[in-house]
Order: structure tokens, then sequence, then C-alpha cells
């Protein structure tokens, strides 16, 4: 019973190096997330998936890319890192409908230097 | 746009002392409110939920939220603090049953012995 999982948990990269975060859910769930979480900021949108091969921006798209090509398994990529994107990200999943809430991974800790 | 204010970044309580933490939102049609807690170094959380139906919502370890239309609000309490209630907690809001959450900024929760 393995809910959201996210690889790496940890990473530091230079700038300008490039990187994707794995996201993989096993509860059939439709809808994922990629969220960015900084102190002060709450947790903002980056990209999300209403199904598989269907990608939509959020709140903070810049940057980054994603891609949805299983229903398990969602993508995000960072192409050029910059110090602006040191942050923890956390992907989570939902059934069809936001009523159900979210399950969270337990977040991957980002520094670029 | 929807969005979530809570008030005070920081609460301190003493051990067996009331928790109330704010939550506001902006809204002219019905939301789906949440509160999520996270603990040091992991994911989030859900704590409870209202999408319709009772207003007071019960979570789990104790707490509780009430849905006030009139005030826009959905603060979250707790009789009696623990030791292991010290977390940062978000409330997040949507209006829709396909639009993803928005969060608010966080609350973190420090406990006095």
């Amino acid at each position: 019973n393995a809910g959201v999982t996210q690889t790496p948990k940890f990473r530091v990269l230079k700038t300008g190096q490039s990187m994707t975060l794995l996201c993989a859910q096993d509860m059939n769930h439709e809808y994922m997330y990629w969220y960015r979480q900084d102190p002060g900021m709450g947790l903002r949108l980056i990209h999300y998936s209403v199904g598989e091969g269907t990608t939509a921006k959020g709140e903070v798209p810049d940057g980054y890319n994603v891609s949805r090509l299983k229903k398990q398994n969602f993508l995000l990529g960072l192409e050029s890192a910059a110090p602006s994107q040191t942050s923890v990200y956390f992907c989570a999943s939902s059934y069809v409908g936001q009523a159900f809430g979210y399950t969270f991974g337990s977040g991957t800790r980002l520094t670029v230097v | 746009a929807q969005s979530v204010t809570q008030l005070g970044s920081h609460v301190s309580v003493s051990e067996g002392a009331l928790v109330l933490l704010r939550c506001n939102y902006s809204s002219s049609v019905p939301p789906y409110l949440f509160w999520y807690v996270q603990y040091p170094n992991q994911g989030l959380q859900l704590l409870l939920k209202y999408t319709t139906g009772a207003t007071l919502v019960k979570g789990i370890n104790g707490f509780e939220a009430e849905f006030k239309k009139s005030e826009t609000s959905f603060h979250l309490t707790k009789p009696s603090a623990h030791m292991s209630d010290a977390a940062e907690y978000f409330c997040a809001v949507t209006f829709s049953g396909n639009t993803p959450l928005v969060f608010g900024k966080g609350t973190r929760l420090s406990v006095i012995a």
C-alpha cells in the first residue's frame, strides 16, 4: 500500500543542469499534481493532469515541463535549473472531482547551486 | 479567482489549551474546504474536509472545523492541545469538482509544555 511515491527524495543540482522528478501512484487516481513549497508561500501549483496524456499549467509553470504518458506516473522536468527553483516539490493525486481530497507524496528537496 | 487566507503564520499554545487556527476564503459560490497537516520533513495529510451537508466537520486527532458561509470562514479547532499537534497546518479551497486546490500559506502551530 505505497500510495504516492516520489523519487528522488533529495537532489543537489548545479545551475543549468537538467533533471526529472518522478511521481508514481498505485491508487488508480485520474488526477495528479505537482506543487512547490517555499517558506511563507504555502503550496503553489506548478502543473497538473486530469488523465493519461493530458497536462495543464498551474500558477507557477515557468521553467518546468511535465508528462503523463502512463496513468500511474507524472514526471516533472527542469530543463535548465536555476537557484530560484530551490524548493521542496510535492506530488499529489486524487480521484475525479476534488471532493475526495488529495493524497500527497513525501516530497523531493531540491537545491540548485 | 478563488483564494484562501490563513490569519497568523505562527500560533503558540500551551499544552491542554484550546487550539484555534483561522481560515477565510473568497467565493461567490459554495466551496469545498480542506485542512491538511504537515509534520516536519513529511508530506501533507488530510485532517478533515467540508463538501456538503453538516457544517461542523470532525476530523482525525480530535480536530474539527465549522463552515460559516456568512463569515466565509472555516476555522480549525481542538479543545485541548497535545505536544504531538505541533506541525504546520494548511487550509485549502476549491469551488469546482474539477479545479485544483488552492492552498493558504500555512500556520505553524507550536505547543508549549
